[in-house]
């Protein structure tokens, strides 16, 4: 199974700093990439698919990029509501996709 | 507006089991493929199966293959997950997760999922 490694794990930081998680892939996934948020018991949210495309509804502050094997998710300016967990996900396997282990945001 | 309410969950011995339901409203069911999707508690997140639109396409991860069975009911909205064979390592809360309409981003049977419900717990432990 391809296996994806998102760093850092967790880290700090403050209202209006730019951030940037990475995530890597085992071996190479194309464009087949997708990032999520997760807040404290709630629903994970599509946030970004295909590496680089924005869901519909989402703050133009997320961006993403990459293909192949390593691909950023990007935060441009902090908000108090962005403090939550991404997961990425590949989906280029077949048939069954993986997430990476999860980077936590959390506030300084 | 997109819903999908997992029910279903609960407490279970090893060995036992238990079937999820997932009720979907606010969009034609049957266009969409499904999938499960649980989370250990404290942990990350593992795609558990997927099912094509009309059934004829079923998929699991290795872990469950043999013990867990999705299934979809179009006339009634519904998704499902039967659990048999339960073990301690399969407690986690189980979402249940729509594909995008359009798959051209997608690589076959694998995708993301653009809406997900809140989850249910599933408990196993003597």
């Amino acid at each position: 199974a391809i296996r994806m490694t998102q760093s850092p794990s967790s880290f700090s930081a403050s209202t209006g700093d730019r951030v940037t998680i990475t995530c890597r892939a085992s071996q190479g996934i194309s464009s087949y990439l997708a990032w999520y948020q997760q807040k404290p018991g709630k629903a994970p949210k599509l946030l970004i698919y295909a590496a680089s495309t924005l869901q519909s509804g989402v703050p133009s502050r997320f961006s993403g990029s990459g293909s192949g094997t390593d691909f950023t998710l990007t935060i441009s300016c902090l908000q108090s509501e962005d403090f939550a967990t991404y997961y990425c996900q590949q989906y280029y396997s077949y048939p069954w996709s993986t997430f990476g282990q999860g980077t936590k945001l959390e506030i300084k | 507006e997109v819903q999908l309410v997992e029910s279903g969950g609960g407490l279970v011995q090893p060995g036992g089991s238990l079937r999820l339901s997932c009720a979907a409203s606010g969009f034609t069911f049957s266009s969409y493929w499904m999938s499960w999707v649980r989370q250990a508690p404290g942990k990350g997140l593992e795609w558990v199966a997927n099912i094509k639109q009309d059934g004829s396409e079923k998929y699991y991860v290795d872990s469950v293959k043999g013990r867990f069975t999705i299934s979809r009911d179009n006339a009634k909205n519904s998704l499902y997950l039967q659990m048999n064979s339960l073990r301690a390592e399969d407690t986690a809360v189980y979402y249940c997760a729509r594909d995008p309409l359009i798959r051209n981003d997608c690589s076959g049977g694998s995708c993301y999922a653009d809406y997900w419900g809140q989850g249910t717990l599933v408990t196993v432990s003597s």
